[in-house]
């Protein structure tokens, strides 16, 4: 099956910093997505895309399929920013893939 | 508008009880999942339905059982927890198979 592998693991920053979080995939996929998980447990759509850019305010998301790769931006940090971020991918009938998660904490 | 509804939130089993997770989504959504997360982990899948009907087991299949009741409802049951069962598991459907997911939020079993 797909094998997917997020990057850093960990990553500690504070407020108003920039960051950028990566998700690499094994195999060629047609389903993508980014969930922000936060502090009570709650996974929140970020972004479904399984190619191309989308911005959402200070976050933006670009999946490049053919390199089997896809980026989260965060821009100007905030408190509430903090949590772990995942990347999820599928392919065909499959269904999504978790990665292993990106931790981000956010300092005043 | 819900989305998609988990009952209990919370739960703590005697090793050996049954019990079953109950999820409904409002989005007529034709494909439904059960996952669960352990600590430190990402989302790893139990069993999902693909459409009303269906069901077919994921990569942790062993010691659920899951019914499709109807295209809102599917449920999750555990016939004898085990400690190794506790975890926290979420529900999760989608319109087709290439389309966003949408999760419920979670539940926490713990198993004793």
């Amino acid at each position: 099956g797909i094998q997917v592998e997020q990057s850093p693991p960990d990553l500690i920053l504070q407020e108003g910093a920039n960051s950028t979080l990566r998700c690499n995939f094994s195999d060629s996929v047609n389903n993508l997505q980014w969930f922000h998980q936060n502090p009570w447990g709650q996974l929140i759509n970020l972004f479904y895309i399984p190619s191309g850019t989308k911005q959402n305010g200070r976050l933006s998301a670009t999946t490049v399929a053919t390199e089997r790769y896809s980026l989260l931006y965060i821009s100007s940090s905030q408190t509430t920013d903090s949590g772990v971020y995942f990347c999820a991918v599928g392919k065909g009938a499959q269904k999504l893939v978790f990665g292993q998660g990106t931790r981000l904490t956010i300092n005043p | 508008n819900a989305g998609v509804t988990q009952t209990p939130k919370f739960q703590v089993l005697k090793t050996g009880q049954s019990m079953t997770l109950q999820c409904a989504q409002d989005m007529n959504h034709n494909s439904m999942y059960w996952y669960r997360q352990d600590p430190g982990m990402g989302l790893r899948l139990i069993y999902y339905s693909a459409s009303e009907g269906t069901t077919d087991k994921g990569e942790v299949p062993n010691g659920y059982n899951v019914s499709r009741l109807n295209k809102r409802e599917f449920s999750l049951r555990l016939e004898s927890a085990a400690p190794s069962q506790t975890s926290v598991y979420f529900c999760a459907s989608r319109a087709t198979l290439n389309t966003e997911a949408f999760f419920g939020q979670g539940t926490r079993l713990t198993v004793v």
